[in-house]
């Protein structure tokens, strides 16, 4: 399986760019990097997600690296909404996970006024 | 366009009860997916429904079952109810099954079993 390591919690300041780092050393070629975000007892969000390129989209970019071992997703302007537990999952055929979203334990990502 | 809805949104049920939680997808949308989430196990992949067939299934007892409907509507089944099963119940509907295509979530079901 592609398993993916986050940092537990990071804080950032609100107004400020917020960069998620994820590592998903054994990704496969044919594998999506997805990010998603819960925000306290709610259903988790699709924030974005990618393949080989970088991706922006309304509420983030996604930053994946030239050998894919590693991905950034980034705020741009994180305001306290952003506080939530986000997520970095690696989707696809070679991780057995293609009809699923395997989430891990997620980074806590802390907006401070 | 409305999202998934999932009802009820809280339930609670007594042990060795059974319980029947729904999800009605984004229109259009044929994949549904159940998650288990748990403080102690995160969230935890149940099965997954497209085209009134069950096409993949988590690591869970044969007490909790699903079907899905030819409209796409989804149902998720628990017979003879555990403590361990309280929970919120999420539901995610998606358009197809392709690995790149994004699932959107229900807001849940937070199921309390005493």
């Amino acid at each position: 399986d592609a398993k993916t390591t986050q940092p537990p919690s990071m804080d950032c300041a609100e107004g400020r760019a917020a960069n998620l780092p994820c590592n998903h050393s054994t990704i496969s070629g044919n594998e999506y990097v997805y990010w998603y975000r819960q925000i306290h007892s709610q259903g988790p969000q699709y924030i974005i997600h990618g393949l080989k390129n970088n991706e922006t989209n309304e509420m983030a970019s996604l930053i994946i690296t030239e050998d894919r071992k590693s991905s950034t997703l980034i705020l741009p302007h994180a305001t306290l909404r952003d506080t939530a537990v986000y997520y970095c999952i690696v989707r696809g055929i070679s991780s057995g996970s293609a009809r699923q979203l395997t989430f891990g334990s997620g980074t806590q990502l802390t907006v401070l006024p | 366009k409305a999202g998934v809805t999932q009802t009820p949104r809280y339930l609670i049920k007594t042990r060795g009860q059974q319980v029947t939680l729904s999800c009605s997808p984004i229109s259009g949308h044929r994949s549904v997916s159940w998650y288990q989430q748990t403080p102690g196990q995160g969230l935890q992949f149940l099965f997954e429904y497209f085209s009134e067939t069950q096409r993949n299934k988590g690591n869970f007892p044969g007490r909790f079952s699903g079907r899905q409907f030819s409209n796409s509507r989804s149902e998720m089944n628990v017979s003879t109810l555990e403590l361990g099963d309280s929970a919120l119940y999420l539901c995610a509907s998606s358009p197809g099954q392709a690995m790149n295509t994004e699932a959107f979530f229900g807001q849940g079901t937070r199921l309390t079993v005493v």
